[in-house]
């Protein structure tokens, strides 16, 4: 099985950094990916790792680690539209498009 | 990018009556599709996996008589969720996964059930 862990909460100001924090205990894996969802919307992806290491796009970047089960989700100058809820999904292998979604990360951005 | 609907958006029930949200992928053909169920401020729940052709395969706990999902086609998957309960009242999200750079999923808007 997967189980997959972030925090629940997380406060940050605007213009800061704020790095959400994922780890998952499974069975197999086959990538970790990043969704953001606002508020009564549907979640978007935002990133993949299947490989160690960190993977930038613009002010997002996702780093992996597969020998100990951790990822996290890096957001940098964050702005108010940042504020949502960032959830963390692992594919197991051998799923074809399957997810497992951990509970999410709600983030709050304030001035 | 993929683009998923979901239809409708909103809807309002009375308790005993049955419901069918559709999902549809609008610029792809989707083998695989997904129904979640979300409740306030938490994560997703996956509900089931509907296969076009086949019977979908549910997860523990969903009641396969009372979320009913038909994958007809390739660009169409429905839930219907019959005798409907106030305890049914949630947010459904749908997904379609697609072959691409990533074979991620793309979400539908979702539709917001309120059983009344």
């Amino acid at each position: 099985g997967q189980n997959i862990d972030q925090p629940t909460e997380m406060t940050a100001t605007e213009g800061a950094i704020v790095q959400i924090n994922c780890t998952y205990q499974t069975s197999g894996f086959n990538g970790l990916f990043w969704y953001q969802q606002h508020a009564g919307e549907a979640p978007t992806f935002l990133s993949y790792n299947v490989l160690d290491g960190l993977e930038e796009k613009g002010r997002f970047s996702s780093f992996l680690s597969r020998s100990k089960g951790y990822s996290y989700l890096l957001l940098k100058e964050l702005q108010m539209k940042d504020s949502a809820s960032y959830l963390c999904a692992v594919r197991p292998p051998n799923s074809g498009y399957a997810l497992n979604f951990g509970k999410g990360t709600s983030l709050l951005v304030t001035p | 990018g993929a683009v998923v609907s979901q239809h409708p958006s909103r809807v309002i029930c009375k308790s005993g009556t049955s419901v069918k949200i559709e999902c549809r992928s609008l610029d792809f053909q989707a083998t695989t599709m997904f129904w979640y169920r979300q409740f306030p401020k938490k994560s997703l729940m996956l509900m089931a996996t509907s296969n076009e052709g086949s019977k979908a395969t549910y997860e523990q706990g969903v009641e396969k008589d009372k979320f009913l999902i038909n994958h007809a086609s390739l660009t169409l998957s429905t839930l219907t969720v019959t005798s409907a309960h106030p305890e049914d009242s949630s947010f459904y999200i749908c997904s379609a996964g697609t072959s691409g750079t990533y074979n991620e999923q793309f979400f539908g808007p979702g539709t917001r059930l309120t059983v009344l």
